[in-house]
């Protein structure tokens, strides 16, 4: 069975403009949620989407956003980029939210804002 | 969610066992305790998760003490390649959303 996959894998962009991140998570999969890591603040929660709702999302201005397909791919979106949104974002699916927290992470997208 | 406690580093040298500690002294009785590791630049790997009965699994041992409060990862034959950060979380189960709270974390050195 694939793994999560994430692309673009690296991306460069400059401070105002926007960007939109996707994930495809393992098959079968419908639940996805979204992660940043950083050096300085570590791996903090974005948001989670289940059935193209998302069910909790984390202490991000609203500049992050988020949407889960039918397919369960989501995508996630920061507009007006500015220099501290430079990190790792990952994505993550688990099969049923009832069944734990049982999560597979895709390889992540590095964004670098300059 | 009970906050955990792990210590910074530890070196483990190739071939002999790991026992990396974690602390969660305010764990409820509905919450599981669940490791993962990431290793430099890639995606978090889920390693194992448990209640209160200790659990194996084909990567490693999760032991946790009969009050809960604290929990041992054992990874049996430590190889290079399981250098990484490893993260004890505590996060209630079943049917329930939200994140998983990674902390700092302990870095794990394996050495020949």
């Amino acid at each position: 069975k694939a793994g999560v996959t994430q692309t673009p894998r690296y991306l460069i962009k400059t401070r105002g403009q926007q960007v939109t991140l996707s994930c495809s998570p393992i098959s079968g999969h419908r639940s996805v949620s979204w992660y940043q890591q950083t050096p300085g603040q570590g791996l903090q929660f974005l948001f989670e989407y289940f059935s193209e709702t998302q069910r909790n999302k984390g202490n991000f201005p609203g500049r992050f956003s988020g949407r889960q397909f039918s397919n369960s791919r989501s995508e996630m979106n920061v507009s007006t980029l500015e220099l501290g949104d430079s990190a790792l974002y990952l994505c993550a699916s688990r099969g049923n939210p009832t069944g734990g927290y049982e999560q597979y992470f895709g390889p992540g997208t590095r964004l670098t804002v300059t | 969610d009970a906050k955990t406690t792990q210590p910074p580093s530890m070196d483990c040298a190739e071939g002999r066992a790991a026992n990396l500690p974690c602390n969660h002294s305010t764990i409820s009785g509905n919450e599981y305790v669940y490791w993962y590791r990431q290793i430099h630049s890639q995606g978090p790997q889920y390693i194992i998760h448990g209640l209160k009965n200790n659990e194996t699994n084909e990567m490693a041992s999760l032991i946790i003490t009969e009050d809960r409060k604290s929990s041992t990862l054992i990874l049996p034959h430590a190889t290079l390649r399981d250098t990484a950060v490893y993260y004890c979380i505590v996060r209630v189960g079943g049917d329930s959303w939200g994140k998983l709270q990674f902390g700092a974390g302990t870095q794990v050195v394996v050495t020949p």
